[in-house]
């Protein structure tokens, strides 16, 4: 089955530049999304088509994906940003949606 | 506004049933296909089940729950569900339904919580 690696956990002070991966084979080649979810709460999609941004989303995010790797880029981190994030692409090869391992940021 | 709110979750044994339901509203639930997605505590999502938007002929499960878990939905109600039979410890989880555009989960529900403990 397809397998999508984010790191565990990424640190950032406010004002800076966050940017979170999601490592799949061949993802380049495969459309990806990303979803936000903050403590206690449901997910919330942030990015999808791989860069295209939902009404209600900040400019401030922005997404690419390439070669092996997908990226989600926060610019101007603030301590709203601070939650968890999964990215999420369709494997046409098994019939399944599969998420990322997630990624926890963290606003210093 | 769109809306969705799951019930039906709650305490169960290992090998008995439960069936999670998921009211709609806000939007047209038949032009949309549907999903579960289920969280662990303190871990991350995993998708369960999907179903097409139309008379619902069209779903497929997770490797995970097949044969154990089976999605339907009833559009005369904006109801989606899903039966989960044989339960494990495993399946212990917060239990999102989702909505499905194009080829995304745009609109999340808040959850219910299934515990399946002896």
């Amino acid at each position: 089955s397809y397998v999508l690696t984010q790191p565990p956990s990424v640190s950032v002070a406010p004002g800076k530049t966050a940017s979170i991966t999601c490592g799949g084979d061949s993802i380049g080649r495969k459309i990806v999304h990303w979803y936000q979810q903050r403590p206690g709460q449901a997910p919330v999609m942030v990015m999808y088509f791989d860069r295209d941004r939902p009404s209600g989303i900040p400019e401030r995010f922005s997404g690419s994906n390439s070669g092996d790797t997908a990226t989600l880029t926060i610019t101007r981190v603030e301590a709203g940003d601070e939650a968890d994030y999964y990215c999420q692409v369709w494997d046409s090869s098994s019939d399944h949606h599969v998420f990322g391992t997630g990624t926890k940021v963290t606003v210093l | 506004q769109e809306h969705l709110v799951e019930s039906g979750g709650g305490a169960v044994q290992p090998g008995r049933s439960l069936r999670l339901s998921c009211r709609a509203s806000g939007f047209v639930f038949s032009d949309f296909g549907m999903h579960w997605v289920r969280q662990a505590p303190g871990k991350g999502l995993e998708w369960v089940a999907g179903i097409w938007y139309e008379d619902g002929s069209n779903k497929y499960h997770a490797d995970s729950v097949k044969g154990r878990f089976s999605i339907s939905r009833e559009n005369s109600k904006n109801t989606l569900y899903l039966q989960m039979n044989s339960l494990r410890t495993e399946d212990t989880a917060i239990y999102y339904c989702v909505r499905f555009h194009h080829e995304y989960f745009d609109w999340w529900g808040q959850g219910t919580l299934v515990t399946v403990s002896s």
